[in-house]
């Protein structure tokens, strides 16, 4: 079945950086676009970036262009988000999340997701 | 950017009831639209897509409907299972948004 796990989250100071990762299988990692969606705290669901099922597009929110980098390693069915500058306001589950195709791009499956807390 | 509001925020359901939950866009999305549900603690699960198709393993009791900017969430005979957040969210445009959920509680 498919399956998505996010690794990586963790405590961070203001201003530094964070990886997460995100290992797929259950499905052909290489077909699929997969999204990043985060969820403040006792809030709710905020769209971060996508990545195309080959890499070659990729967008962002406004509230993380140029801070965040998507991107993937389809030999190793992984997925990346790499955090720079990071805020306060960027404390969140972040989860990755399959999109399929039926009549328009949808996110269908949804990792569990991992917290990143970012406090001095 | 498309602005998605859900009402109400919270509804009160006894078991076995209807809930009805709505979802409206400030522009047409047509049908490009996906409820999500999600319980605490847990990942949000895909309900419907395309504005009204159950996705694979959805009961029946969960029924979506409507089109460009108006959209209903139809939960018929709630079960203990059925009470969580409910979220609509477009894709027809980018960025993806999401409205900020409605929660189902036991009245």
């Amino acid at each position: 079945q498919v399956q998505l796990v996010e690794s990586g989250g963790g405590v961070v100071q203001p201003g530094r950086s964070l990886r997460l990762s995100c290992a797929a299988s259950g499905f052909i990692f290489s077909s699929y676009g997969i999204h990043w969606v985060r969820q403040a705290p006792g809030k709710g669901l905020e769209w971060v970036a996508v990545i195309w099922y080959d890499g070659t597009e990729k967008y962002y929110a406004d509230s993380v262009k140029g801070r965040f980098t998507i991107s993937r390693d389809n030999s190793k069915s992984t997925l990346f988000l790499q955090m720079n500058s990071l805020r306060a306001e960027d404390t969140a589950v972040y989860y990755c999340a399959r999109e399929t195709y039926n009549s328009g791009w949808y996110v269908d499956y949804w990792g569990q997701g991992t917290l990143v807390t970012v406090s001095s | 950017e498309i602005v998605m509001t859900q009402s109400p925020a919270t509804l009160s359901v006894s078991p076995g009831d209807t809930a009805t939950l709505s979802c409206r866009a400030s522009q047409s999305v047509s049908s490009n639209l996906a409820w999500y549900q999600q319980k605490p603690g847990q990942a949000p699960r895909l309900l419907i897509y395309g504005a009204s198709t159950r996705a694979t393993g959805v009961p029946a009791r969960f029924s979506g409907s409507g089109s460009g900017t108006e959209f209903t969430l139809t939960i018929s005979r709630l079960q203990s299972e059925d009470f969580a957040v409910y979220y609509c969210q477009q894709y027809n445009n980018w960025p993806l948004t999401f409205g900020q959920g409605t929660k189902v509680e036991i009245k």
